[in-house]
């Protein structure tokens, strides 16, 4: 398997443009999470999936922030508008059913200019 | 709300010496798990702690857990230049939430 797949790896916008990342989860696991790294706040859960329904979506910033799971093997992360305090790592994570850790794609580094 | 906290948050060791990170954290849980991370590259699970008193080994390092005392252990033995990395416990709430909580990571350097 390939692992978690995420696209884009690097992400230049201006301030106020739609930024979409990509996630292609491991496949047959059921979890998919999206995460935030910053220096200053470490790493945030943002969202999570489970059987591509959203169950905690407590951790994301604010409304300015969108995702969907529209099937097993894809997960968006909106941006819209940006702004260049959201300019961090960003990770994908899947698990499977089960108590077994989650496994993490190689992150989005998006920078707000 | 869960809190983990790690410490100490940076650590310079020399070559061939022992040191523990150490992995607190705020309500019960008895799920915990490692992950290391290399600059600017993913999370690498490392170990996955299930039950009270587990303990998991590899190469020269060595984790364990104890849920009493909500506290879990990193210990590095005789350390090498490769162990440079940040390291990560996160903790689980169980249930049917399979949310991870991260602690803010270990930054170790190992000179030689």
């Amino acid at each position: 398997d390939a692992g978690v797949i995420q696209s884009p790896r690097h992400e230049v916008t201006e301030m106020g443009q739609e930024v979409t990342l990509r996630c292609k989860p491991i496949s047959g696991h059921n979890s998919l999470f999206w995460y935030r790294q910053t220096m200053m706040r470490g790493l945030e859960l943002l969202i999570y999936f489970n059987n591509n329904v959203p169950i905690d979506d407590s951790g994301m910033p604010e409304d300015r922030f969108s995702a969907k799971m529209p099937n097993a093997s894809f997960s968006t992360l909106k941006i819209q508008p940006s702004e260049p305090r959201d300019s961090a790592v960003y990770f994908c994570a899947s698990r499977p059913t089960g108590v077994t850790e989650a496994f993490f794609g190689q992150g989005t580094r998006l920078t707000v200019v | 709300e869960l809190k983990v906290e790690q410490n100490p948050l940076f650590l310079s060791m020399q070559e061939g010496k022992n040191y523990t990170i150490y992995c607190n954290y705020s309500t019960t849980s008895d799920r915990l798990y490692w992950y290391r991370q290399d600059p600017g590259k993913s999370l690498e699970s490392l170990f996955v702690l299930l039950s009270n008193g587990a303990v998991k080994q590899e190469g020269r390092l060595m984790a364990s857990l104890d849920t009493k005392a909500r506290l879990s252990t990193l210990h590095i033995t005789a350390a090498v230049h490769d162990l440079s990395a940040t390291y990560f416990c996160a903790v689980e709430k169980g249930g049917s939430n399979y949310k991870l909580t991260f602690g803010k990571g270990t930054l170790l350097t190992v000179n030689p």
